[in-house]
């Protein structure tokens, strides 16, 4: 299966600054990875599709790039609503994988 | 408005079995892959299964391949997770969630989820 890891574990930072996240694919998934915001006691909600597309709804400051086994996460400029865990997932081969997640906490 | 109902978690003790179901509403249910995708206490999320729009096509994660069984039923628009010999690290919430439909594709990703059924595998 697809091993998906993601980097930092945890990342500190204020409301206003510019956030940064990793995920990095044991084999290569093409554009095939969402990301995901989870807030405790909450399902996940899909932010990013197909490597760089947002979902419905999802406002700009949220951005994704990547392909073949390398992807980032760009929060432009974080609110606090967006202090949160994220999580890639992978689509390109069965079974779907999910990364170990980000959790991005206020400094 | 999407709408994924989970019900039939409980306590069980290990080697048990559990069937879990998914009532769901407001979208063309038979058109859409649906899966189970859970989260261990503080953990997280693991995709299980899926199961194709039609119900000919099931996915599993190798770790629950010959124990739980994903089934649907078009005409209730419900989708089931038998769960046999459980394991203590089958604990988790088990949530129902729905393929992502945009601009005349299925991408299989989830962008609606369930609010979640706590299973517990303990003596």
């Amino acid at each position: 299966e697809v091993v998906l890891t993601q980097s930092p574990a945890t990342l500190s930072l204020s409301p206003g600054e510019r956030a940064t996240l990793s995920c990095r694919a044991s084999e290569s998934v093409n554009v095939h990875l969402a990301w995901y915001q989870q807030k405790p006691g909450r399902a996940p909600r899909l932010l990013i599709y197909d490597a760089s597309n947002r979902a419905t709804g999802i406002q700009a400051r949220f951005s994704g790039s990547g392909s073949g086994t390398d992807f980032t996460l760009t929060i432009s400029t974080l609110e606090p609503e967006d202090f949160a865990v994220y999580y890639c997932q992978q689509r390109s081969y069965w079974p779907l994988t999910f990364g170990g997640g980000t959790k991005v906490e206020i400094k | 408005e999407v709408k994924l109902v989970e019900s039939g978690g409980g306590l069980i003790q290990p080697g048990g079995s559990l069937r879990l179901s998914c009532a769901a509403s407001g979208f063309s249910f038979s058109s859409h892959t649906m899966s189970w995708v859970r989260q261990a206490p503080g953990k997280g999320l693991e995709w299980v299964s899926g199961i194709s729009g039609s119900g000919g096509t099931t996915y599993y994660t190798d770790s629950v391949k010959g124990r739980f069984s994903i089934s649907r039923d078009n005409s209730k628009n419900t989708l089931s997770l038998h769960m046999n010999s459980l394991r203590a690290e089958d604990t988790a919430v088990y949530y129902c969630a729905k393929d992502y439909y945009e601009s005349s594709a299925f991408y299989e990703y989830f962008d609606s989820w369930g609010q979640g059924t706590l299973v517990i595998v303990s003596s």
